[in-house]
């Protein structure tokens, strides 16, 4: 069983397209996290939800909008896609807020934007 | 914002020998980790250090916590191609950072 899983592995599109990325754990953690790796493989915590709650939402465009509609699930939707989004972004799951010591890692969604 | 840099940025070596990769801060943490990353897969965590000075081996990997818990190294005895991989130190502090990496290839 897949602990942290993303869909798609892989997502191409236009610029200017809506896009989103889900991401499930089946870890019954309580915490979720969105980051993006840009291409020089910089890792950068985008958001993070605890119990379906924002808890922390570092400077991101607001063209990024996380939703969780259960603790297991939390969903990145990006509005009017730009070149500089290309990236992978990764999800990952802790046990409680800030356990950051024990987060797992989903595959990751590689975007890029033509 | 608090920062992590590593070195070396990229590291070839033969099968067999021994190597140390540094993570290097000008702030303190209460915590560090370690994670190993593959192509096309997220980062695997490792090891996590909390006390300044601590010592965790893991098999042939060995990780230390600075003194003043603002850096860590880890040390890589008698590589393996199987070592080949990204990585990523990761700091707990004022916020949750990651270090740029370590790039390590080792060749059979």
């Amino acid at each position: 069983d897949t602990a942290v899983s993303q869909t798609p592995k892989y997502l191409v599109t236009q610029m200017g397209n809506d896009k989103s990325i889900k991401c499930e754990q089946n870890l019954g953690h309580d915490t979720m996290y969105w980051y993006k790796q840009d291409s020089k493989k910089f890792l950068k915590i985008m958001f993070s939800y605890n119990n379906k709650e924002l808890i922390i939402n570092e400077t991101v465009p607001n063209r990024f909008s996380p939703k969780s509609p259960d603790k297991a699930h939390l969903n990145l939707h990006i509005n009017s896609l730009e070149l500089g989004d290309s990236a992978v972004y990764f999800c990952a799951s802790s046990p409680y807020m800030y356990s950051y010591n024990e987060q797992f890692f989903g595959p990751g969604t590689r975007l890029t934007v033509l | 914002t608090q920062l992590l840099e590593q070195s070396p940025q990229f590291l070839s070596i033969q099968e067999g020998e021994n190597l140390t990769v540094y993570c290097n801060s000008s702030s303190v943490f209460s915590s560090l980790q370690w994670y190993r990353q593959e192509p096309g897969e997220g980062p695997v965590l490792l090891v996590t250090v909390v006390t300044g000075g601590e010592v965790k081996k893991l098999k042939r990997l060995t990780f230390q916590f600075g003194d003043a818990r603002k850096d860590s190294s880890l040390h890589i005895t008698a590589a393996q191609p199987g070592d080949t991989g990204l990585y990523l130190c990761a700091g707990d502090g004022q916020n949750f950072v990651f270090g740029p990496g370590t790039r390590l290839s080792v060749l059979p």
